[in-house]
């Protein structure tokens, strides 16, 4: 079975642009979360989505968005970068099934903001 | 307020010998908790989980500790490889699931196991 997939894995971009992250989940799972890891905070939880729904969202601002499609691949949007969002940014997912689950990591996509 | 912590950020062991990683949490309404490695440039891969009904869990050459009453968990490596050299993060989820979904990590130990 494939492994969740996320692209692009390399990033440069410029203050106050946007961009588009794309996470792939394992076949058959529901839930996508995404985290951003700095070497200053670690990796912190951005937000999660299931269903197509956004069903939590850790403490970052509104510049940070995100959706999910049908075929549960997910989306995470960043609008007018600053220079403090160059991270790696990590999608994982789920079955969401029972109440203690796995999450499956990405191999992440390396954003650089110049 | 960091809810999870590894307050070793290295350690360092012989091929061979025993690697113990450790990881302190502070919230009581963490039940689920898993252990992750990642090399660089890379994401976390899943390593072994631990629920809070159960004391110890193993997994190969990886078993996993937790001491409820002192919110503390530990990873043992036996025996260490140098292929274990990476970083490793410690987990933690809440009860219940819900919008409550989401893992709470540790900063990380980096691991070298020296041959």
């Amino acid at each position: 079975k494939a492994g969740v997939t996320q692209t692009p894995r390399y990033l440069i971009k410029t203050r106050g642009q946007q961009v588009t992250l794309s996470c792939s989940p394992i076949s058959g799972h529901r839930s996508v979360s995404w985290y951003q890891q700095t070497p200053g905070q670690g990796l912190q939880f951005l937000f999660e989505y299931f269903s197509e729904t956004q069903r939590n969202k850790g403490n970052f601002p509104g510049r940070f968005s995100g959706r999910q499609f049908s075929n549960s691949r997910s989306e995470m949007n960043v609008s007018t970068l600053e220079l403090g969002d160059s991270a790696l940014y990590l999608c994982a997912s789920s079955l969401r099934q029972v109440r203690q689950e796995t999450q499956y990591f990405g191999p992440g996509t390396r954003l650089l903001v110049l | 307020d960091q809810q999870v912590k590894q307050n070793s950020p290295s350690l360092s062991v012989q091929e061979g010998r025993i690697s113990i990683l450790n990881c302190d949490y502070t919230n009581s309404m963490f039940d689920y908790f898993l252990w992750y490695k990642k090399y660089p440039a890379e994401g976390p891969t899943f390593l072994i989980s631990i629920s809070s009904i159960k004391d110890k869990n193993e997994d190969g050459r990886f078993t996993v500790f937790l001491n409820k009453s002192a919110k503390h968990l530990s990873l043992h490596i036996v025996p260490s490889q140098p292929g274990d050299s990476a970083v490793y993060f410690c987990a933690a989820s809440l009860m219940g699931g819900g919008s409550n979904y989401k893992l709470t990590f540790g900063k990380g130990t980096l691991l070298t196991v020296n041959p």
